[in-house]
């Protein structure tokens, strides 16, 4: 089985400040990994994933994602963010094998301060 | 392409009271599922589908049903609507495969009185 810990539930910040919004895993077996941003009253839509090959990952909107699994951690970041990026943010796991399950964090919102 | 469709987009029901959230989606995707998303809970997955005619539980699936007789359709039934069943419910869908992004629809809204 798997799970997924996000740290911070909220993450105020300043608007062009960097950011790094926190995610830990644990699984049994090798996952692909998947940060999603959810705008307000909208559903979610896929940020950035990690399937495999480089450990740093470029998404959508100027996040990056760096794997590192001696920490089994999956931290997303942006050197500087902007008031849009207003949003709630969710890191994700899924197996690699058949059993197409994804599991979820429970959200980190990020409030972007003027 | 619509994506991933849900109806109705608000929903308020008495306690006891039953009804179906629909989903469909026009991408061909064989997997389905269906969330819902509760404040500091984040998402928890109800029902999944890898295909027509296969479904099976998640995390939260007591008080709810669903069935795939399409690959299109994946409706979530509601047998006795209780107010811990108020929330907001997430359909998604995607390819076959963990590697594949999972398509959000918008959402619906349900509040049990």
């Amino acid at each position: 089985a798997q799970s997924v810990t996000q740290l911070d539930s909220q993450v105020p910040v300043f608007e062009e400040a960097p950011v790094e919004l926190r995610c830990n895993y644990s699984s049994s077996v090798s996952v692909y990994l998947f940060w999603y941003v959810q705008y307000p009253n909208q559903g979610l839509q896929l940020l950035l994933k990690y399937l495999s090959g480089s450990t740093l990952v470029k998404g959508i909107n100027g996040f990056e994602a760096e794997f590192n699994k001696s920490q089994t951690s999956f931290h997303l970041r942006k050197p500087s963010v902007h008031i849009s990026d207003t949003a709630e943010y969710f890191c994700a796991v899924g197996p690699m094998n058949r059993d197409d399950k994804i599991i979820f964090g429970k959200g980190t919102r990020l409030h972007i301060l003027p | 392409n619509a994506g991933v469709t849900q109806t109705p987009k608000f929903q308020v029901l008495k306690t006891g009271q039953s009804m179906t959230l629909q989903c469909a989606q026009d991408m061909n995707h064989e997997y389905m599922s269906w969330y819902r998303q509760d404040p500091g809970m984040g998402l928890r997955l109800i029902h999944y589908s890898v295909g027509a005619g296969i479904t099976d539980q998640g995390e939260v699936p007591n008080g709810y049903n669903v069935s795939r007789s399409t690959t299109e359709d994946f409706p979530l039934r509601l047998l006795s609507a209780a107010p811990s069943q108020t929330s907001v419910y997430f359909c998604a869908s995607s390819y076959l495969g963990s590697t594949n992004e999972q398509f959000f629809g918008p959402g619906t809204r349900l509040t049990v009185l």
